[in-house]
């Protein structure tokens, strides 16, 4: 089955403590991209990626990390995480900007 | 700085109405617009997609049309049925090397048997 899959789903951490949520996708997608979506805000871009080891910054890239070392995996690393981080992340790809994206379930995030 | 509204922030209809949900952006140089619906504590799905040189796209029960010189798009949904309840999101990516992706608020969708 095509999908995007995000690890984890949920998850309750600490302001410091780093962490990494995963991303995957089966289709060979090009293009992949996260998104943090909050209450009144709506859904805002963090980073995205155009192909292996071609990333760029979204609307609001301060605090994370990505990397793409292979073309299915996109991960997004919270170095010190604070509590403003705290949001509903998910992560889409496609397979190339003409097309349309495809989303994963989301990992909903609380930093205390 | 591209911007992406959708009015109404909310809608309530009975069910087998026809209705259309508006969204608009401010800088009419972009390269497609996608429309989604979310449910509830769940991801986005994808509906329609319209390259910025097309002017609607169908898809059973669904049309989104664009006019990119107004910076408007419209998802019409014919004969509504109550599991069409859910948040409508319209999201514009930006035209030219760039591959950023701007979403709308959403409209809340709630149609009633």
């Amino acid at each position: 089955e095509a999908q995007v899959t995000q690890n984890p789903r949920y998850l309750i951490t600490v302001t410091g403590k780093k962490l990494t949520v995963t991303c995957s996708q089966n289709m060979n997608h090009e293009y992949m991209s996260w998104y943090r979506q909050d209450p009144g805000l709506g859904l805002r871009q963090i980073y995205y990626s155009m192909n292996v080891e071609v990333t760029d910054k979204g609307d609001v890239p301060e605090g994370y990390k990505v990397s793409r070392k292979e073309k299915r995996n996109f991960p997004l690393i919270l170095e010190s995480p604070s509590p403003n981080q705290t949001s509903l992340y998910f992560c889409a790809s496609s397979l190339s900007r003409n097309y349309e994206q495809y989303f994963g379930p989301g990992t909903r995030l609380t930093v205390t | 700085k591209q911007e992406v509204t959708q009015i109404p922030a909310a809608l309530s209809v009975p069910e087998g109405e026809n209705l259309v949900l508006n969204c608009s952006f401010t800088d009419s140089a972009i390269y497609n617009l996608q429309w989604f619906r979310q449910d509830p504590g769940k991801g986005l799905t994808s509906l329609l997609l319209i390259q910025s040189s097309q002017r609607e796209q169908t898809s059973g029960r669904l049309n989104a049309s664009l006019d990119k010189s107004s910076g408007r798009s419209t998802l019409y949904i014919a004969a509504s049925q109550p599991g069409d309840s859910a948040t409508y999101l319209c999201a514009v990516r930006r035209g030219g090397s760039n591959y950023k992706l701007t979403f709308g608020k959403g409209t809340l969708l709630t149609v009633n048997p």
